[in-house]
């Protein structure tokens, strides 16, 4: 079966421009979370969605947003690029919502953003 | 923040067990203690999960301690393709998948 997939792989920008990553989920997975990991630190949260509603939203600015799609897909936008976002950008999927002790949560190999 | 304190960095010899520590003192009832790690470059891997029993997959075990404030995940056999970054994280009842993730142990396997 195929795993979370991630798109693009890598992508480099400059500041000010907007990006859009992309994120396919475990087939059967209704839930996506998008984590944002800079060089040297742990991943940090930015947003979950769970059947297409925001089910919690990471200390991130409004520059960024998500959305999910009727196919459990989503995608993270980022707008007016600063340097310091860039980061590898995670994505996870899982079963449900907020289940601990349940099925955990299934990492992308992420998308690198480089911001010039 | 996050709720758990691990060492920042630990090596192991090839072949044997790794024991990765994890402080997680102000833990509460229905938390549960679940471990990732991260081969450069990837995205986290799911290892294992427990509350309070000691726990066993084909990856490693997990003992937790009888009062719960801290835990160790044991690598049985450690090899090359073991070495990366190991999260020790805590998680409850919540309405959302958040994973707060700290600094986590940069565990390198030595041939």
């Amino acid at each position: 079966d195929a795993g979370v997939t991630q798109s693009p792989t890598h992508l480099i920008k400059t500041r000010g421009q907007h990006v859009t990553l992309r994120c396919s989920p475990i087939s059967g997975h209704k839930s996506v979370s998008w984590y944002q990991q800079v060089l040297g630190q742990g991943p940090q949260f930015i947003f979950q969605y769970y059947e297409k509603e925001e089910r919690g939203r990471g200390n991130f600015p409004d520059r960024f947003s998500a959305r999910q799609f009727p196919n459990y897909s989503s995608e993270l936008n980022v707008n007016a690029l600063l340097l310091g976002d860039s980061a590898l950008y995670l994505c996870a999927s899982s079963l449900t919502s907020g289940l601990a002790g349940g099925p955990s949560q299934y990492f992308g190999p992420g998308t690198r953003l480089t911001v010039l | 923040d996050a709720k758990t304190t691990q060492p920042p960095s630990m090596d192991c010899a090839e072949g044997r067990a790794a024991n990765l520590p994890c402080n997680h003192s102000t833990i509460s009832g229905n938390e549960y203690v679940y471990w990732y790690r991260q081969i450069h470059s990837q995205g986290p891997q799911y290892i294992i999960h427990g509350l309070k029993n000691n726990e066993t997959n084909e990856m490693a075990s997990l003992i937790i301690t009888e009062d719960r404030k801290s835990s160790t995940l044991i690598l049985p056999h450690a090899t090359l393709r073991d070495t990366a970054v190991y999260y020790c994280i805590v998680r409850g009842l919540n309405r959302d998948d958040k994973i707060i993730f700290g600094k986590g142990t940069r565990l390198h396997i030595l041939p």
